[in-house]
């Protein structure tokens, strides 16, 4: 079974710096899509990014860009400029691109709770 | 367009009596899931539908629970009889069959005194 894994419970920002989260998983697939979702406080589940395995570039949305290490089974999220509309819990999660089973379902790390200080 | 509606947003019972949680898919999307997500164990899968099937139930913690999904655009969650520990935030997802991207629900938060 997979496993993801959110070293980092707390992380703490200045506004307008740059911070960056955490993500380690393991697998014996090769090949998955691994997703930062951000949960604020009114519990809603948004997706950041997504990055898929077979494809070497680091996904990059606007602020928010990853750094994937295939090899290391790493999977980091970076935010530049933080604002305050990013304070949040951050989830990574893993998906496996096998289709059928239980593949499909998304494992969730245990997220990390970021705070933004103005 | 809408995005995943969930049905109540927020539901108290006492313990023994029956919950049933609600979900419409986005239109056009054939594989819903259901999560939980508590402060012990994070968000965890309970079970996933595919074009109305279910698929993986192994994520459903006992026979208490169960789900189904009569129709494209509609699926249950029911827990009977509930309990305390059943008390977390109950998330229904849907995607594209094939897609990439799951889209989450606004969740029900569900307290069983």
């Amino acid at each position: 079974a997979q496993t993801v894994t959110q070293s980092q419970p707390e992380m703490s920002v200045q506004e307008a710096e740059t911070v960056t989260l955490s993500c380690t998983y393991d697998t014996s697939e090769s090949d998955y899509y691994l997703f930062w979702y951000k949960q604020p406080p009114s519990r809603q589940m948004i997706l950041v990014i997504r990055q898929e395995a077979y494809k070497q570039q680091n996904a990059t949305e606007n602020r928010f860009s990853v750094n994937f290490q295939k090899a290391a089974k790493s999977f980091s999220l970076k935010i530049s400029d933080s604002q305050l509309g990013d304070a949040a819990m951050y989830f990574c999660a893993y998906r496996s691109a096998i289709p059928g089973g239980g593949a499909d379902g998304l494992t969730f790390g245990k997220g990390t709770h970021l705070i933004i200080q103005p | 367009d809408a995005g995943v509606i969930q049905s109540p947003r927020h539901e108290v019972t006492e313990m023994g009596q029956e919950v049933t949680l609600r979900c419409k898919p986005i239109s056009g999307h054939n594989s819903l899931f259901w999560y939980r997500q508590t402060m012990m164990r994070g968000l965890e899968l309970l079970i996933y539908f595919n074009n109305n099937v279910p698929i993986d139930d192994s994520g459903m913690p006992e026979d208490r629970f169960s789900a189904k999904m009569p129709n494209a655009s509609f699926s249950t969650l029911k827990i009977q009889p509930s309990e305390p520990r059943d008390s977390a935030v109950y998330f229904c997802a849907s995607r594209i069959w094939g897609g990439e991207t799951q889209y989450f629900g606004p969740g029900t938060r569900l307290l069983v005194l």
